[in-house]
């Protein structure tokens, strides 16, 4: 089973600042077999980013993912008031992994 | 573009079965081999993977849920569902019903007596 680790925890940051969240696998995937999700407080997931750096329809392009192998990023760039919230790594195949999430939060 | 509710009832009593279906819409199980599951996300934590089924009728469980979980697909009512059996306070959460990225809304499961 791949374990997905999402660092950091918590991100701190203000409106207009870069945000980088990273994720960390057990072992290699496959680009084609990696999202990031966003999650807002009672709503289901929105899919941001598939097989590693592609962007998911109507997403912005301040979204950018990235990676390979073990380590994959997630960049958004000039951060909106609407971009804090929780963040999920997920890698799919047969089975699917989450990693633990990253909070964004206003500084 | 595809879209997925969950039903099932809210409340189910510990020891008991816990059954969802999702139906879908805006597309077809069966002309779509898509990686069709079920998540969860219990209250104030992350996400859980339960398991997955293809139109093939292959089906993958997460091990640490597979002794009590099945999956099914009724291809005749564009829907899939899940079992969960012998549930315990533990399993109280929000399931969504999951295919390819797109998600259902989610349905609050509470195991109490």
């Amino acid at each position: 089973e791949i374990v997905l680790t999402q660092s950091p925890g918590t991100l701190s940051l203000s409106p207009g600042e870069r945000a980088t969240l990273s994720c960390r696998a057990s072992q290699s995937v496959s680009s084609t077999s990696l999202a990031w999700y966003q999650q807002k407080p009672g709503q289901a997931p929105r899919l941001l980013i598939y097989h590693t750096s592609s962007r998911a329809t109507g997403i912005p392009d301040r979204f950018s993912g990235s990676g390979s192998g073990t380590d994959f990023t997630l960049t958004i760039n000039r951060l909106e008031p609407e971009d804090f919230a929780v963040y999920y790594c997920q890698q799919y195949g047969a089975s699917l992994t989450f990693g633990g999430g990253t909070k964004v939060e206003i500084k | 573009q595809l879209q997925l509710q969950e039903s099932g009832p809210g409340l189910v009593k510990p020891s008991e079965t816990l059954s969802l279906t999702c139906i879908v819409s805006g597309g077809s199980i069966s002309s779509n081999n898509y990686n069709w599951g079920w998540i969860r996300q219990p209250p104030g934590k992350g996400l859980q993977w339960i398991a997955s089924i293809y139109n093939s009728g292959s089906t993958y469980y997460n091990p640490s849920l597979k002794s009590r979980v099945a999956i099914s697909v009724d291809t005749s009512k564009n829907q899939f569902s899940l079992k969960l059996y012998s549930v315990t306070a533990a399993d109280t959460a929000v399931y969504y019903c999951y295919a390819q990225g797109y998600w259902g809304q989610g349905t609050l499961v509470t195991v109490s007596s």
